[in-house]
């Protein structure tokens, strides 16, 4: 019941946008978003819950489709400090989260 | 937030044998879970530990390979059974905020087996 997650790797400019996609094949309670740098534990973003409801967090934000079962994370003006692994976590009500297939992000100068 | 000390750090361990990952929270949780992170990968769902009742595990981990103690609600151990270089790999665990809003990990064990 692994969320997928697209596209699976990202390059982009200081200052570019970029969304990241998350599906999932079971019906979801809510969605998480992390960040993950190499060699660290995974950061929470920002959590969204079934309704529909879009969050922001400075200039990142996120979606959530509940009857799709899809959200999206979207990054925009793109700083060097984004750069890394963005995990979806999935729950489906059990109080356990699963995490989606990463999106590796990669900002340059 | 949550702290969590988690240890060892890293291991290198010879394969055959079995290595215990030691978890502490700062705080009482109703669960703690533990992840597995092979290189590159995204973090699988080991199981959830809770206190007072026998952990429950995800498909394709067992309790015979990963057995899971939680003798009280700040603290929790992963033993790694019988080791192969398959089982090399990064193992977190992790809990919840009170309102299960937000997942907190501890630094990792990064495990390599020889």
């Amino acid at each position: 019941q692994q969320p997928v997650q697209s596209p699976q790797a990202v390059i982009l400019r200081e200052g570019e946008d970029a969304v990241i996609n998350c599906s999932s094949s079971k019906a979801l309670y809510s969605v998480h978003w992390y960040r993950q740098k190499h060699g660290e534990a995974p950061v929470f973003l920002m959590i969204l819950l079934k309704g529909g409801e879009q969050k922001g967090h400075e200039k990142i934000s996120a979606s959530f489709n509940e009857k799709k079962q899809q959200s999206s994370l979207y990054l925009t003006a793109s700083q060097l400090s984004y750069s890394g692994t963005y995990f979806c976590g999935t729950e489906t009500g059990a109080n356990n989260l699963f995490f989606g297939t990463g999106t590796r992000l990669t900002v340059i100068p | 937030s949550a702290v969590i000390s988690q240890k060892p750090s890293r291991d290198i361990c010879q394969r055959g044998t079995s290595l215990t990952i030691q978890c502490q929270v700062d705080s009482q949780v109703t669960m703690m879970f533990w992840y597995r992170q092979q290189p590159g990968q995204s973090l699988t769902l080991i199981a959830t530990a809770n206190q007072g009742s026998e952990a429950t595990y995800e498909s394709g981990f067992v309790i015979d390979k990963f057995p899971i103690s939680r003798p009280n609600l700040t603290f929790s151990t992963l033993t790694v059974s019988n080791m192969s270089p398959e089982d090399s790999s990064i193992y977190l665990c992790s809990v919840f905020s009170p309102m299960n809003t937000e997942a907190f990990f501890g630094q990792g064990t990064r495990l390599t087996v020889v």
